[in-house]
């Protein structure tokens, strides 16, 4: 069965720190992986995308890892801002005929930044 | 630049009124697009797609339908609202050829 599982569901830090999301997947065939921020009550924006040859990729203060053997993907943000708090979206996609992609999405971490 | 609109932002509704949320695209052409339901601490959950104007497909059973009647216009729409149809509801679209999705701000429906 096709699924993404996201940890941990939400997560406090304070201002400044780093902090580090995990997302495992079974999926196949797997074509990408996709970091998506969800800001309260607004659409996913995408952060990163990884292929199945890429390990690393940097966007900013977020560096996303990607381990295609053990199927596993982290997120990464660096001296977080208030401005972080968001819930993070893990998305795998597999590649369907007709030009169809299947997206399989985690149900997300709620990441909290305080003062 | 493509972008993308969803309206309306906030909808409460009565159980059994209709429902009709629209999505349009601007800036490309022959998009797929998706609707998917979002609900609390879960993943979203992909209702609708369509690869062409008329063309929907289903991925789950449910209350609700999907039209395309125009090649970059999604509709989402139900005749008699339950409760359980409550939810943040998003429409997507993909260019044709990119492997990225592009989401709208959301519509937040409460069936009351």
């Amino acid at each position: 069965k096709n699924q993404v599982e996201q940890s941990p569901q939400s997560l406090i830090i304070l201002e400044g720190k780093n902090c580090t999301l995990q997302c495992n997947y079974t999926v196949s065939p797997f074509s990408n992986l996709r970091w998506y921020k969800q800001d309260t009550g607004r659409g996913p924006v995408s952060l990163t995308i990884m292929t199945f040859s890429e390990n690393t990729k940097s966007n900013g203060r977020y560096t996303a890892t990607l381990d295609a053997d053990t199927k596993q993907s982290s997120l990464h943000i660096t001296a977080s801002q208030l401005s972080d708090s968001a819930s993070y979206i893990c998305v795998v996609t597999s590649y369907f005929s007709g030009g169809y992609n299947k997206l399989i999405f985690g149900a997300g971490t709620r990441l909290a930044v305080h003062p | 630049s493509q972008t993308i609109h969803q309206w309306p932002a906030t909808l409460v509704q009565p159980v059994g009124s209709p429902l009709s949320l629209e999505c349009t695209v601007e800036g490309t052409s022959n998009p797929n697009l998706y609707w998917y339901r979002q609900a609390a601490g879960r993943g979203l959950q992909l209702l609708f797609y369509s690869v062409g104007i008329g063309q929907i497909s289903s991925e789950v059973p449910q209350n609700l339908s999907a039209s395309r009647p125009q090649d970059r216009q999604f509709i989402l729409s139900s005749k008699k609202l339950l409760l359980s149809d409550s939810g943040f509801y998003l429409c997507a679209f993909q260019r044709s050829g990119a492997n990225v999705l592009t989401f709208g701000a959301g519509s937040r429906l409460t069936v009351l």
